[in-house]
């Protein structure tokens, strides 16, 4: 089966740091994608990792190890702003978008 | 400004009524995408398409369920008939061939069925 495994929520103080984790388990792997969703909108696109190691886009990083499977969202100088889901998504098929999104992980920033 | 639209934004029905929604991909953008979204099975793909082509609709419930793509500038996702079970909110996308790493999304569907 295809699986992508998240914590379902995380609380942080703003200012800090977190850190959100994802493991996939899928049948071809070609990128792993981080979205980020409030409360009743859509989704949207944060970072992506096709090659091991680390992306930064802001205060967003994104890392990837292939190998383990594995690959994190990293968030810096949390503000109140952040609060609200994050997903990760894997695309599995080379040349095409077919993507499977991780059930989510709600982010809690407190003051 | 760029961006996806989808209409209607709300959509309360009976069960037994069909249901259409529709999907104004971003100008230029060779790749839709239909998703729907519940609390208990987060966001699901339901179907794509490749300059219009449909590439994958295995996620959704054929019985039911039909998508197409009539031009470029419209994608629309049919229910009939509906059920209480197909309530959640339904995201129409967009992206580039190329581009793979990101999928833009419209406001999507929150649709009702009762």
């Amino acid at each position: 089966g295809q699986s992508l495994e998240q914590p379902s929520e995380v609380t942080a103080v703003e200012g800090a740091i977190v850190q959100i984790n994802c493991t996939y388990q899928t049948s071809g792997f070609y990128g792993l994608s981080w979205y980020q969703q409030h409360d009743g909108g859509a989704p949207t696109f944060l970072s992506y990792n096709a090659l091991d190691g680390l992306e930064e886009t802001g205060r967003f990083s994104s890392f990837l190890s292939r190998s383990d499977s594995y690959g994190y969202l990293l968030l810096q100088e949390l503000q109140m702003k952040d609060s609200a889901s994050y997903f990760c998504a894997v695309r599995d098929q080379a040349g095409g978008f077919k993507t499977i999104f991780g059930a989510g992980t709600r982010l809690f920033v407190k003051a | 400004d760029a961006r996806v639209t989808q209409t209607p934004r709300h959509k309360v029905t009976e069960m037994g009524q069909e249901v259409t929604m529709r999907c104004q991909p971003i100008l230029g953008h060779n790749t839709v995408f239909w998703y729907r979204q519940t609390m208990m099975q987060g966001l699901e793909l339901l179907a794509y398409f490749r300059n219009r082509a449909p590439l994958d609709d295995s996620g959704m419930p054929k019985d039911r369920f039909s998508a197409e793509m009539p031009d470029a500038t419209l994608a629309t996702l049919k229910i009939q008939p509906s059920e209480p079970r197909d309530s959640a909110v339904y995201f129409c996308a967009s992206g580039l061939v190329g581009l793979e790493r990101e999928q833009y999304f419209g406001p999507g569907t929150r649709l009702t069925v009762t």
